[in-house]
This record gives structure tokens, sequence and C-alpha cells, in this order.
């Protein structure tokens, strides 16, 4: 069974700090991972994608099959990066299927 | 973004009363799919479907009950709500595998 699992519910940071959200996850095959961001009382927005591996406001992530991680970084973080993150995964058995792990509420403060 | 809507967007209704929450999007998208958020559970997938008059079950679809005669409308309905069916509701859509977009939420308070 696939499964996410992030480990920090609440993390809290000042601004200029930097801040690593983690994510594990179990997958047997090879694994699409996502991470997901929501503001305040708004829809879910897709930040970033492994596959893409671009750098999105700033945030990184690297796939890590050895650790079977997917942490996501950002070496400074600002005010308005203050937001509900999930992390999620997908793969060639779940059907277009996203499962997101709980979610970590960052806040970034002044 | 605006392709993906949901309504109503808050509702409080009763124990045992029938609610249809409503999501509709306009990119001919193949795939939807309904999430509730819950703390401490986070996005639970509800029902999905591939394609119109093609639904599936997710991890939580007890007492809930969905339909895809269109391609782009996928209807939530609680037959019955209970408390315990108080979340926030996801609608979202895809096209195959890859970035899957998301409603604004449906916020629904069963008492």
């Amino acid at each position: 069974a696939q499964r996410v699992t992030q480990p920090e519910k609440l993390l809290s940071v000042f601004k200029g700090a930097p801040v690593e959200l983690k994510c594990n996850y179990s997958y047997s095959g090879s694994p699409e991972l996502f991470w997901y961001v929501q503001y305040s009382r708004q829809r879910l927005q897709l930040l970033l994608r492994h596959i893409s591996r671009e750098s999105i406001k700033g945030f990184t992530a690297d796939l890590n099959k050895g650790e079977t991680s997917f942490h996501l970084k950002k070496p400074f973080a600002q005010e308005e990066d203050s937001a509900m993150y999930y992390c999620a995964l997908t793969g060639e058995t779940s059907g277009s299927r996203l499962t997101f792990g709980e979610g970590t509420q960052l806040t970034v403060n002044p | 973004d605006a392709g993906i809507t949901q309504s109503p967007r808050y509702k409080i209704t009763e124990t045992g009363r029938q609610v249809t929450l409503m999501c509709h999007q306009t990119w001919s998208h193949s795939y939807m799919f309904w999430y509730r958020q819950d703390l401490g559970h986070g996005l639970r997938l509800i029902y999905y479907s591939a394609a119109a008059d093609i639904t599936d079950k997710g991890e939580v679809p007890d007492g809930y009950v969905v339909s895809r005669s269109k391609t782009e409308n996928f209807p939530l309905t609680l037959e019955s709500a209970t408390r315990s069916q108080t979340s926030v509701y996801f609608c979202a859509s895809s096209v195959s595998g890859n970035t899957i977009y998301f409603g604004e939420g449906s916020w629904l308070t069963v008492v």
C-alpha cells in the first residue's frame, strides 16, 4: 500500500531562516511526488513536482529514493510562505489518484 | 484556476438530511476526484472518476454517492448526513496522471 508521512504537523520559523518540511513515502513502484500548498481558506495549489526539478517561490525538493524522502526546502523563509503544505504521491498503479500526507502547517514569524 | 467550481461553498445541514455538493469543470479533464479534508487526516479520497459513467471508490466512500453522467460534472451526495461528515470537501480534476487541479472547497457542517 502506498503511504505518505509528514512527521511535523506544525513548524514555526523566523523570517529569513531556512526551512525544511519533511516528507517520507512508501510505494512499491516508481512514484511521482508532489508538494501542494494551501494558503488560508483557499484551494490547494501545486507547488512543485519532482519530475520538473524546478524551483517555485524559492522552494526546492529532491526525491531521494534510497531514503524514500521528498523533503521541501527553502533557504530563506518569508512571511508569505505561511501556509499548509501537503506532500502527495501517485504512481503507475494509482490511476491518477493522489495519496496525501497529513500536512504541515508552516508559520513564518516576523 | 477558475475552470473548476464547487457549490455551495458553505452549507449547514441537519443530521439525516440528504446533501449534494456540486462540482463543475470547464477543461474537459477526464479524471475527477472528491477529497475530504480533516484536521489530523490530511486529504482523503472519497470517490474518483476516470471518465463519464465510470466511477470508483476511494479511501473513505461510506455514506457517499457519486455520479458522472457528463464529463464536466461530478456531484457528491451524502444520502443521510451524519456529524462525522462535517468536513471541507474538495473536488479536483486532471487530464491523466498529470497535475491535479482543485476547486475552492465546500465547507459542510452537519448539526
